[in-house]
C-alpha cells in the first residue's frame, strides 16, 4: 500500500526565506506527482505536476523535483511571500492506480511579514 | 471559467437523515472524483467515474452512493447520516484518461452529523 509523508507538519518562516517542503512516499512504482495548495476553508489548487519521467518542474517562484528511485519529492519556494502561507500537499498517483491518487497530510507554512 | 462547482457549501444533518451533495464542472472534463478530508487522515477517495455512465468504488465507499448525471456532473449521496461521516467533501475532476491530467477541486461542501 502506498503511503505518502510530508514532514514538516508546520513550518514557520520570515518573509523572504527561501524553503523546502518535503514529501516521501513508500512506493517507487509512481505515474506521476502532484503538488497542491489549499487555503483555509478552501479547496485544493493545483500547482505543478511532475511526471514520473521527469526530475523537475517549475513555475514562478516554485519547483518541484522528484526522485523516484529514493520515493522523494520536494517543493522549493523562493523568496517566501506572507501570501504564500497555506497548507501545502503532494499526491502520488501509482502506475496501474488507475484514478487512485495517495494524499500526504500536509505541510502548514506560515510566513511572517 | 466556475471550474468545479459544489453545493451547499455548509450542511447540519441529524443521525439517519440523507442528503445529496452536488457537483458540476464546466471544463468539459471525463473523470470526477468525491474525496473526503478529515483532520490526521488527509484526502481519501469515496468514489470516482472515469466518465460519463461509469462509477467506481475508491478507498472509502461505504455510507455513500454516486450518480454521474451527465458529462458535467456528479452527485454524493447519504442516504442515512451517522456522525462518522462528519467531513469536508471535496469534488474534483480531470480531463485525461486514468494516469493522465491534473486535478481540479470544488471549494469543499463542510457537513457535520450530529
Amino acid at each position: 500500500k502506498q503511503e505518502v509523508t510530508q514532514i514538516p507538519a508546520a513550518l514557520s518562516v520570515p518573509e523572504g526565506e527561501n524553503l523546502v517542503l518535503n514529501c516521501s512516499f513508500t512506493d517507487s512504482a509512481i505515474y506521476n506527482l502532484q503538488w497542491f495548495r489549499q487555503d483555509p476553508g478552501k479547496g485544493l489548487t493545483s500547482l505543478l505536476l511532475i511526471q514520473s519521467s521527469q526530475r523537475e518542474q517549475t513555475s514562478g517562484r516554485l519547483n518541484a523535483s522528484l526522485d523516484k528511485s529514493s520515493g522523494r519529492s520536494t517543493l522549493y519556494i523562493a523568496a517566501s511571500q506572507p501570501g504564500d502561507s497555506a497548507t501545502y500537499l503532494c499526491a502520488v498517483r501509482r502506475n496501474n492506480a488507475g484514478n487512485m491518487l495517495t494524499f500526504g497530510g500536509g505541510t502548514r507554512l506560515m510566513v511572517k511579514p | 471559467n466556475a471550474g468545479v462547482t459544489q453545493t451547499p457549501k455548509f450542511q447540519v444533518l441529524k443521525t439517519g437523515q440523507s442528503m445529496t451533495l452536488q457537483c458540476a464542472q464546466d471544463m468539459n472534463h471525463n473523470s470526477m472524483y468525491w474525496y473526503r478530508q478529515d483532520p490526521g487522515m488527509g484526502l481519501r477517495l469515496i468514489y470516482y467515474s472515469a466518465s460519463e455512465g461509469t462509477t467506481d468504488k475508491g478507498e472509502v465507499p461505504n455510507g455513500y452512493n454516486v450518480s454521474r448525471l451527465n458529462k458535467r456532473e456528479f452527485s454524493l449521496r447519504l442516504e442515512s447520516a451517522a456522525p462518522s461521516q462528519t467531513s469536508v467533501y471535496f469534488c474534483a475532476s480531470k480531463r485525461g484518461s486514468a494516469n493522465t491530467g491534473e486535478l481540479f477541486f470544488g471549494e469543499g461542501s463542510r457537513l457535520t452529523v450530529l
